[in-house]
This record gives structure tokens, sequence and C-alpha cells, in this order.
């Protein structure tokens, strides 16, 4: 099993649209959470922090499940703006954070 | 701030060359990092340096040695390209190997 796994999408919505992403870790002993937004051919971009209160910040939601070992991205109001790939981040308890390979949102007209 | 900043932005080697991606950042983190992103395979790790004076290999070092300048500085070095080698390279930093990265614009490396 990976360590960090996030399902690739594309995830395809209409402007306006709720929309929403996992992704799973496998160590129980992870302590730092985050979600990053990658646009085509530039560099990830810090989204949010994941706390364990859940945060949100504008239209941007995120939470953690310890007891099921993810956590969630929400996205409400989608904006054609938001097209991009939400990678995931996860500290594994050994230090590094390992990242997802990314989740694809498309958001149409 | 600049944040973090990598030179060069593309670069075209042929086989057997060497070359060295040069990152700096001033946000006076502690770690620093260097990735490659190809298609479908996300980020991978390839070095990292938890702080200044201290490296380790990451989940794909092979072909590639990094040098911690300084605080400021992480270089990356290939020695002999390969064409397995053309990808993206990010370098990133944080303020501790547990906290969140900033990543840099990234080096397009091609290598015929």
């Amino acid at each position: 099993r990976k360590e960090v796994e996030q399902d690739p999408g594309p995830f395809n919505v209409p402007e306006g649209a709720t929309v929403a992403f996992n992704c799973t870790y496998s160590n129980s002993a992870s302590q730092s959470f985050f979600w990053y937004r990658q646009d085509c051919r530039k560099e990830p971009k810090l989204l949010m922090s994941v706390y364990s209160s859940g945060n949100e910040d504008g239209r941007f939601t995120a939470q953690l499940n310890r007891a099921s070992q993810y956590i969630s991205l929400l996205i409400r109001d989608s904006k054609l703006s938001d097209s991009a790939t939400y990678l995931c981040a996860v500290n594994t308890g050994f230090q590094k954070l390992v990242f997802g390979t990314g989740t694809r949102l498309l958001v149409s007209p | 701030n600049a944040g973090v900043t990598q030179t060069p932005k593309f670069q075209v080697l042929k086989t057997g060359q060497s070359m060295t991606l040069q990152c700096a950042q001033d946000m006076n983190h502690n770690s620093m990092y260097w990735y490659r992103q190809d298609p479908g395979m996300g980020l991978r790790l390839i070095y990292y340096s938890a702080s200044e004076g201290t490296t380790d290999k990451g989940e794909v070092p092979n072909g590639y040695n990094v040098s911690r300048l300084n605080k400021r500085e992480f270089s990356l070095r290939l020695e002999s390209a390969a064409p397995s080698q053309t990808s993206v390279y990010f370098c990133a930093s944080s303020p501790g190997v547990s906290n969140e990265q900033f990543f840099g614009p990234g080096t397009r490396l091609t290598v015929l």
C-alpha cells in the first residue's frame, strides 16, 4: 500500500458546484497534513494546512479523519480558476513529508 | 522576499554531460529538498537536507549528488546525464522537516 494515495481524477464539475477530494495515508503516527494546488507547468503552492479540528479558508474546507486515516478538501461554489491538480502531503512519522500524486479538477462553464 | 529561486529555468543536455542545478531560499529555513516530477509519478524526493551541514538520500538518489553550500543554498548535480533524467526538477524549503514546504518555480531538463 502506498504511504499516501489520491484518486487521480479528473473530477469534471460545472461552475458553482461543490466538489470534495480525499487523500488516504497509511501511517497512523502521521502528524502534519497539507493540501497543495499545482497549476499546469507550475510549482506546487501551499493551499492550506489541515488541523485536527478542521479548518476553513473562504470556499475551501479541509478536514482530518484520524480513525479512517484520510484528509479531505471541500471546494464550494467552484470557479473556473479552481481548475488545477490538488496534492496532499502527509508527514509520515519518519519526519519527511510524503506527497500524493494529485487529483485533477476541471471546472467547466 | 523572493522565496525559493532556481536556476536555470530550462536546460537541454546531451547524454553524458554534467550540470548543476542551483537553488536558494531567503526565508531562513532549516530544511531544503530536491524533487523530480514526471507525468503520472507525482513528486519524488531525490535528496534532502534537514539542516545546514547534513544531507540524506530520498526515494530516487541514483545519478545525483547534492551540496548544502550554506543555510540558503542547496545545489543538485548530475555528473553524467542520462535520458531517464529528463524531468522537471523542483527545489523546496521548510522551517523543519515536518513543516509545510515552499517550492521554487522548477527547472525543465531535457537529456538527449
